[in-house]
Parts: C-alpha cells; structure tokens; sequence
C-alpha cells in the first residue's frame, strides 16, 4: 500500500500517561500536516512540515504536545501526560508541494484517555 | 479568520433520489476548496477539489460548484445510493498563507436510505 499510513490505530491510556503516534507519508511527498478530529467537527491543523522543518504550530497544540519529523520522512506525535481532553482522532496527512496540492489522509489514529 | 458552514448537519432521504450539500466561507480569499467524504471511524478521502480559478468540478455521480465571491460551494449527488451514506466534510486552503492548512466544516452526514 502507498498510501498515507499511521501506527497505532487505536490507543486507549489513562490519564497522565504519554503517548507517542506515528506517521508514514506518501514516499515523495515533502509535506505532512497533523490535525485533530473531536466527535461531531471537522479536524482541526495542528502543525505542519515541510520536509524535517516544522514550520507552524497551531495554538491547539499545548507544551504538551510535540512533533517530529526528523529525516523528512515519518513524524512522529507525543502528547505527554494526557488529558481526558485529548481523546480524539488525530489524522495525518501528506503533499507534494505544487500545482494542485490535494492532501492525502490517513486512516487516523483514534485515541481514548480514561 | 476564515470559518466554514455547512448546511444541513444531518440528511436522510430515500436511494435514487438527487441531493444538494451546502457550504459557506467567510473570507472568499481561498486557493482553493475539497469536498471529503469520511466513513464512521476511518479517514477522510478526497472526492473533489476546486481551484480559485474554476467553478466546478465533476466526478461520476458528483459535482461540486464554486461561488468564490459569494463564499459558497455547493456538492450535488445524483441517483443517491446507500452506499453513498457518510460524512461529507468541506474545505478551504486561504490564499494569503502558503501553509495550505486546510480550514474544515463540520460536515454534513448523509444517510440514504434503502
């Protein structure tokens, strides 16, 4: 499969615990992109990179927070110690930069905390 | 700040019949707007995408119009199908920044019924 992937695909932790996701972009794609999906809204940026540069990070994404992708490749995302307010789906998406710049999701990672 | 409506959150109509979703957006400064289409659980799949420049673009079954000044985009399904059932989720990508961050709806989720 070329597609856009992301490991776990569900995550359940209790609170205070850190949890580490990750995501494989499309293999040529020089961009990938985090956004979160609560139950009933549309997914919402968290922060972007262009190759291993983050380049922006939304103001959704607290000091708890962290992402990394270190050789332009995978990212990965950290939330440490968890919130029971940080359970969502947390997607991943990748493009290449250029004319039309659809942006590929993957299949989420959905994340619980209790 | 660039905010997205969609109308109406929820439809359910009978198979066959054809079916119009609504979108609107605040700042008409867009680079250009995808319709999504999200099953229960999983991840988003491109079904269209507008550039600025265009005011429609066709899929199969689908069609999605651009009103840039107006703000609006519409998506038209015809000869609904059950299979057809999912969130449908609009899009925009402002022009003013290049992080192509993409500005999500809240979706509307369809049900056809057999």
């Amino acid at each position: 499969d070329t597609g856009v992937s992301q490991d776990p695909r569900h995550k359940i932790t209790k609170r205070g615990q850190n949890v580490t996701f990750r995501c494989d972009p499309i293999s040529e794609h020089n961009r990938l992109y985090w956004y979160r999906q609560t139950l009933g809204q549309g997914p919402e940026f968290l922060t972007y990179f262009q190759n291993e540069a983050q380049l922006e990070k939304s103001r959704l994404l607290s000091d708890r927070f962290s992402a990394e992708r270190p050789k332009g490749s995978f990212s990965t995302l950290e939330i440490q110690r968890t919130e029971q307010g940080d359970s969502a789906m947390y997607l991943c998406a990748s493009s290449l930069v250029g004319i039309q710049e659809t942006q590929y999701f993957g299949p989420g990672t959905r994340l619980l905390v209790l | 700040k660039q905010e997205v409506t969609q109308i109406p959150a929820a439809l359910s109509v009978p198979e066959g019949e054809n079916l119009v979703l609504n979108c609107s957006f605040t700042d008409s400064a867009i680079y250009n707007l995808q319709w999504f289409r999200q099953d229960p659980g999983k991840g988003l799949t491109s079904l269209l995408l507008i550039q600025s420049s265009q005011r429609e673009q066709t899929s199969g079954r689908l069609n999605a119009s651009l009103d840039k000044s107006s703000g609006r985009s519409t998506l038209y399904i015809a000869a609904s199908q059950p299979g057809d059932s999912a969130t449908y989720l609009c899009a925009v990508i402002g022009s003013t920044n290049r992080d192509d961050k993409i500005i999500f709806g809240k979706g509307t989720r369809l049900h056809i019924l057999p």
